[in-house]
């Protein structure tokens, strides 16, 4: 079946460093959502994406749907504590609007 | 988008016992989703809730461990059934907004606790 993989699987980072994630896919998407899931909270929608080669921004996040359909990148520029928590990738099964969700990368960041 | 409310938002339940997590949306959706989330992992798809008719299950999950019930078109209940201590997780109600590129939002999750 399809799956999502997200790197990396977590990572440290300073206060003020950009991050970048990415999820890859064995299989075309048509659309990739990310979010945002922070402890004892349910995952919050962060960038919508729809067509292949699309960057778009939400304040210092930037994501981009993937030339081969079969990836996206999350950006986060000026990371400040409030980012700590994990980014999951989200991407329709074929044809259908049941979404699977990526491994998720869990973001710390040090002050 | 929708604003969607889940009861409990925590328990801690018996094992053997069955516990019923109620989903509310402040609008009417066509489509709406019910998510596990284990300890640590990504989320799961149980089940798609549909409107007058049996959901449509994932492989991995059945009807008589996870009725589901949705008798309208801003409510869904799930129910987990003889609860063991592997059904810890958070149970998350998640509705597609067609109004806004298909996307789709979720409830705060019931964290359940199976003793």
């Amino acid at each position: 079946g399809q799956q999502l993989n997200q790197s990396p699987q977590s990572m440290f980072i300073q206060e003020g460093e950009d991050v970048s994630m990415n999820c890859t896919s064995s299989s075309i998407f048509n659309t990739w959502l990310w979010y945002k899931q922070d402890p004892g909270e349910g995952p919050v929608l962060l960038i919508a994406l729809y067509k292949a080669g699309e960057l778009t921004s939400n304040g210092r996040l930037t994501a981009q749907f993937g030339i081969t359909r079969k990836d996206s990148f999350l950006n986060i520029s000026a990371s400040i504590p409030s980012d700590v928590g994990i980014y999951f990738c989200a991407g329709p099964h074929s044809g259908t609007y049941k979404y699977i969700f990526g491994t998720g990368t869990r973001l710390k960041v040090l002050a | 988008s929708a604003v969607i409310s889940q009861k409990p938002s925590r328990d801690i339940c018996q094992r053997g016992t069955s516990l019923t997590i109620q989903c509310q949306v402040d609008s009417q959706v066509t489509m709406m989703f019910w998510y596990r989330q284990q300890p640590g992992q990504s989320l799961t798809l149980i089940a798609t809730a549909n409107q007058g008719s049996e959901a449509t299950y994932e492989s991995g999950f059945v009807i008589d461990k996870f009725p589901i019930s949705r008798p309208n078109l801003t409510f869904s209940t799930l129910t987990v059934s003889n609860m063991s201590p592997e059904d810890s997780s958070i149970y998350l109600c998640s509705v597609l907004d067609s109004y806004s590129g298909n996307t789709i939002y979720f409830g705060e999750g019931s964290w359940l606790t199976v003793v």
